[in-house]
């Protein structure tokens, strides 16, 4: 079974300061996989996928992600990190191929808190 | 402008009163599908939907019901709500050929008393 697993369940960082969001994922074939960041009282919104192709992701607000197959890994980093982005940031894991059924696993979530 | 839509977003009631929480996108979306929210639990699918009329039980379906008359709207059910369905709860929906990237609702805050 699919899994995702999202080790550290809170994270607090200065503002300027570098971020890194570990994500380990568990999957049976290719995976497609995503980070979403959720601010307070927002839905969900994804900031980054990858499907294939260059490991190294660009996704919104300056995040980046890099797939890492041997070490079933998908960290998500920012080089300075803004208050705003304060949030919490979920990893999810779906199957690869379109036209199929579209199930993302989540982890449980890392927040993180921004200091000033 | 594309969106997924909820309603109510806040909903306050009691054991056994049957409630509706209705989901709406305007993106011609083939897949929709209901998540839960829980703390320290992330979120977990309760039904999804590939099409009008298709649909299938998640990872959490039990307590609730769902129906896909039209392309558009996805509702979800709780025939007979009870305290442990309290809950955070998100509808998404995404283009079958646009891999995998779902679209969210803004969530609807349930409490069951």
């Amino acid at each position: 079974a699919q899994s995702v697993t999202q080790p550290d369940i809170h994270i607090t960082v200065s503002e300027g300061a570098s971020l890194e969001l570990r994500c380990n994922y568990s999957y049976g074939a290719t995976p497609y996989l995503f980070w979403y960041v959720q601010s307070p009282g927002q839905g969900l919104q994804l900031l980054l996928k990858y499907f294939s192709g260059d490991t190294l992701v660009q996704g919104i607000k300056g995040f980046e992600a890099e797939f890492k197959r041997s070490q079933s890994s998908f960290n998500l980093r920012k080089p300075s990190v803004h208050w705003s982005d304060a949030a919490e940031y979920f990893c999810a894991v779906g199957p690869a191929g379109t036209g199929t059924a579209s199930k993302l696993t989540f982890g449980t979530g890392t927040r993180l808190q921004v200091t000033l | 402008e594309a969106q997924v839509t909820q309603n109510p977003r806040y909903l306050i009631t009691v054991t056994g009163k049957k409630l509706t929480v209705t989901c709406s996108q305007n993106m011609n979306h083939e897949y929709m599908s209901w998540y839960r929210q829980d703390p320290g639990l992330g979120l977990r699918q309760i039904y999804y939907s590939m099409n009008v009329e298709v649909t299938d039980k998640g990872d959490v379906p039990e307590g609730y019901k769902v129906s896909r008359k039209e392309k558009r709207n996805f509702p979800l059910i709780l025939e007979s709500p009870s305290p442990n369905q309290t809950s955070l709860y998100f509808c998404a929906s995404t283009a079958l050929a646009n891999y995998n990237e779902q679209f969210f609702g803004p969530g609807t805050r349930l409490t069951v008393l």
